[in-house]
């Protein structure tokens, strides 16, 4: 079974300048997360999608980011503009949405760099 | 709010030392707790689980136990590869939408 996967691996850009990044879940996962994991940091939660609808967003800084998952499978979350501060790995997972005892399986993350 | 605190690293052990990482949690209802590892240039892999008070986890030689009296699930490892170096994450679960919450992390570093 694929796991989860994200594109691109590694991103540099200007600050300013807009970035994207996808993931595709784990096939049948109903519920997906992205989080952003800082330099010598635990990954933190920006949003929690349960299919197609953002359930959590309330760390997502939505003045410059944007996440979407239209079908309620893949997903893209959008940084427009990108500050040098965003500059951290993003990390999607996603999980069987089931009350109890079900993991998030992580994607290999999406390494940014804001110079 | 749900929070999760581990012991700041970085930890040195020499091989087949023992291991232990200490985790609590603050969290509402009863949650499951998790230890993701992480290893240099990988992502973050589930390493065991516990779903309930008094549950053992385990994986490969490592072991945590749900202690809802103390809010704890320390990691044990009775003796330690210099493979098993990485960043270990205590992690916790809650909510009818499985929120997860991860501690900042800690480091071991096991050195032959």
């Amino acid at each position: 079974e694929a796991g989860v996967v994200q594109s691109p691996r590694y991103k540099i850009i200007e600050k300013k300048q807009p970035v994207a990044f996808w993931c595709n879940p784990i096939s049948g996962h109903n519920t997906l997360y992205w989080y952003r994991q800082n330099l010598g940091q635990g990954p933190e939660l920006l949003i929690r999608y349960e299919n197609e609808e953002a359930v959590d967003d309330s760390q997502l800084p939505k003045d410059r980011f944007s996440a979407e998952r239209l079908k309620g499978v893949d997903s893209t979350l959008k940084i427009q503009p990108a500050e040098l501060g965003d500059s951290a790995v993003y990390l999607c997972a996603s999980s069987g949405g089931q009350p109890e005892g079900t993991e998030a399986f992580f994607g290999q993350g999406t390494r940014l760099t804001v110079v | 709010g749900d929070s999760v605190t581990q012991m700041e690293g970085p930890v040195t052990l020499s091989e087949e030392a023992f291991l232990t990482i200490n985790c609590t949690y603050t969290a509402t209802g009863y949650p499951s707790l998790f230890w993701y590892v992480q290893y240099p240039g990988e992502g973050l892999q589930l390493l065991l689980k516990a779903t309930k008070a008094d549950d053992k986890g385990s994986n490969k030689g490592f072991e945590a136990t749900y202690r809802k009296e103390t809010t704890s699930f320390h990691l044990e490892k009775g003796s330690v590869q210099v493979s098993d170096s990485a960043v270990y994450f205590c992690a916790l679960g809650s909510g009818g939408y499985q929120k997860v919450t991860f501690g900042t992390g800690t480091k071991l570093q096991v050195i032959p």
